[in-house]
C-alpha cells in the first residue's frame, strides 16, 4: 500500500502560469482534501470531495480548482498562479468509520511550490 | 478568528521526561480532536485522537486529555524520546458532514539527551 502519493513533489511557476497537482489513495477512501501550509501558520483547507463527481470549497479556495473524476484520484489546479500561492500543498484522504468512531485523514508527503 | 489556537511555538524536554502540548479551541460545535506529528519535508502523520464524549484517551507514550467547559484539549508523551522532536499540530473537526479539519498553528517540540 502506498498510501496517499502526490506529484510533483517540487515545482517553480511564473506568475500567470497555469499547473495541476496530483493526488492519488490506494485505501478505497471516499473522502478527499487539498490544505496548503505556510510559514508559521498551521494547515487551511482549499477544497474537499466527500465521493467521486463532487467537491466543495473549504477555507481558502479562491485560486485554485479542483476534480474528482475517480475515486481514487483529487486533482488541485492552478490556473494563473499568482506568488501568494507559493506554499506546501498537501493532500489527505479518509473513511469515516463510524462503527469504531474513528475520523482520521491521513496525508500525502506534499507538493512544495514556489511562485516567482 | 482562530478557531484552533496553540500558543506555544515551540517546546525543550530533556529525553525521558513528560512533555505536554497545549491547545485551545473556540468553536464549541467541534466534536472530534486529532493530534498529528510532522517531521520536515513530510506529510502530517496522524498519532491520536478523541471524541468529545470521552475526557482521556491513551495510545502508548501518548495520552490526549480533553477539557471541554475550558475549550482546552492537551498531549502528554511519557517518556519522551529523541525521535519525537518534531512538529506538533492539534486540529479540530465536526463529526457530521464532511469532518473538515482545522489545525491549530503547531508546536515543535525538541527533546534533549
Amino acid at each position: 500500500n502506498a498510501g496517499v502519493t502526490q506529484t510533483p513533489k517540487f515545482r517553480v511557476l511564473k506568475t500567470g502560469q497555469s499547473m495541476t497537482l496530483l493526488c492519488a489513495q490506494d485505501m478505497n477512501h471516499e473522502y478527499m482534501y487539498w490544505y496548503r501550509q505556510d510559514p508559521g501558520m498551521g494547515l487551511r483547507l482549499i477544497h474537499y470531495s466527500v465521493g467521486e463527481g463532487t467537491t466543495a470549497k473549504g477555507e481558502v479556495p479562491d485560486g485554485y480548482n479542483v476534480s474528482r473524476l475517480k475515486k481514487q484520484n483529487f486533482l488541485l489546479g492552478l490556473e494563473s498562479a499568482a506568488p501568494s500561492q507559493t506554499s506546501v500543498y498537501f493532500c489527505a484522504s479518509s473513511y469515516p468509520n463510524i462503527r469504531q468512531g474513528r475520523y482520521e485523514q491521513y496525508f500525502g508527503p506534499g507538493t512544495r511550490l514556489t511562485v516567482t | 478568528d482562530q478557531q484552533v489556537k496553540q500558543n506555544s511555538p515551540s517546546l525543550s524536554v530533556q529525553e525521558g521526561r513528560i512533555s505536554i502540548l497545549n491547545c485551545d479551541y473556540t468553536n464549541s460545535m467541534f466534536d472530534y480532536f486529532l493530534w498529528y506529528k510532522k517531521y520536515p519535508a513530510e506529510g502530517p502523520t496522524f498519532l491520536i485522537s478523541i471524541s468529545s464524549i470521552k475526557d482521556k484517551n491513551e495510545d502508548g507514550r501518548f495520552t490526549v486529555f480533553l477539557n471541554k467547559s475550558a475549550k482546552h484539549l492537551s498531549l502528554h508523551i511519557v517518556p519522551s524520546q529523541p525521535g519525537d522532536s518534531a512538529v506538533y499540530f492539534c486540529a479540530a473537526s465536526v463529526i457530521r458532514g464532511a469532518q473538515k479539519l482545522v489545525f491549530g498553528q503547531g508546536t515543535r517540540l525538541t527533546i534533549n539527551p
